[in-house]
């Protein structure tokens, strides 16, 4: 059965920092992986989907890495923002399967 | 920007009650899914559907629950009786076909009471 974690639980940096957040799943049989951003109380927004066959995403200042084997992914965010202060959340999805999520981040950049 | 709505997004409703939360998906796209996220909890995958047809469930979908696409937009979920325990965040989510990029709607706030 697919389980998945990310550390760390919450991070609080200050603005312009480059920051990691990390994503591990235990079943590296995964067909693609998505990661999320939920702000409080409201919904998930997309932000980056790798498949299993990509090492890399890029989005605007976000980049997303996938090591299949060793089942994990991180999610890199450059020069960050007091605007992307929410929580960021890794889904997995093996072939066939729907989404495991992960409990997700707690991001706060502060000003 | 396409994007999956749901309604409403907020209910109040008292135990043993049943509630029909409702999504309009992306237009184009064939699979549709509900997922919850009980408070400070995990989101955890509901039912997948396709083709007018549940495709996949979880343990937690019981008999409690169904799924239906009445006519060609939209997409409900349907708790029979309430418990207290179903209070949460429920999220469509719809996908063009079955491993494509997923996007999911602002949610619905099911409060039990």
């Amino acid at each position: 059965k697919q389980e998945v974690t990310q550390i760390p639980a919450a991070l609080s940096v200050p603005e312009g920092e480059n920051l990691v957040l990390n994503c591990s799943f235990t079943d590296s049989a995964i067909y693609n992986l998505q990661w999320f951003r939920q702000d409080p109380g409201k919904g998930l927004t997309s932000l980056l989907l790798i498949q299993s066959s990509q090492r890399e995403q890029t989005s605007g200042r976000l980049n997303a890495s996938l090591d299949k084997s060793s089942g994990r992914s991180t999610l890199y965010i450059a020069a960050s923002q007091p605007g992307d202060s929410a929580t960021y959340l890794c889904a997995v999805k093996n072939y066939g399967q729907n989404f495991v999520f992960g409990p997700g981040t707690r991001l706060s950049v502060l000003p | 920007e396409p994007e999956v709505t749901q309604t409403p997004s907020h209910q109040v409703t008292q135990m043993g009650q049943e509630v029909i939360l409702r999504c309009v998906p992306i237009s184009n796209h064939l699979y549709f899914y509900w997922y919850r996220q009980i408070l400070g909890q995990k989101v955890e995958f509901l039912v997948s559907f396709y083709n007018n047809e549940i495709s996949e469930k979880s343990e937690i979908f019981d008999d409690q629950f169904s799924v239906e696409r009445p006519d060609g937009s939209n997409f409900t979920l349907k708790i029979r009786s309430t418990k207290l325990e179903d209070s949460a965040m429920y999220f469509c989510a719809s996908s063009e076909i079955m491993n494509t990029e997923a996007f999911f709607g602002q949610g619905t706030r099911l409060t039990v009471v």
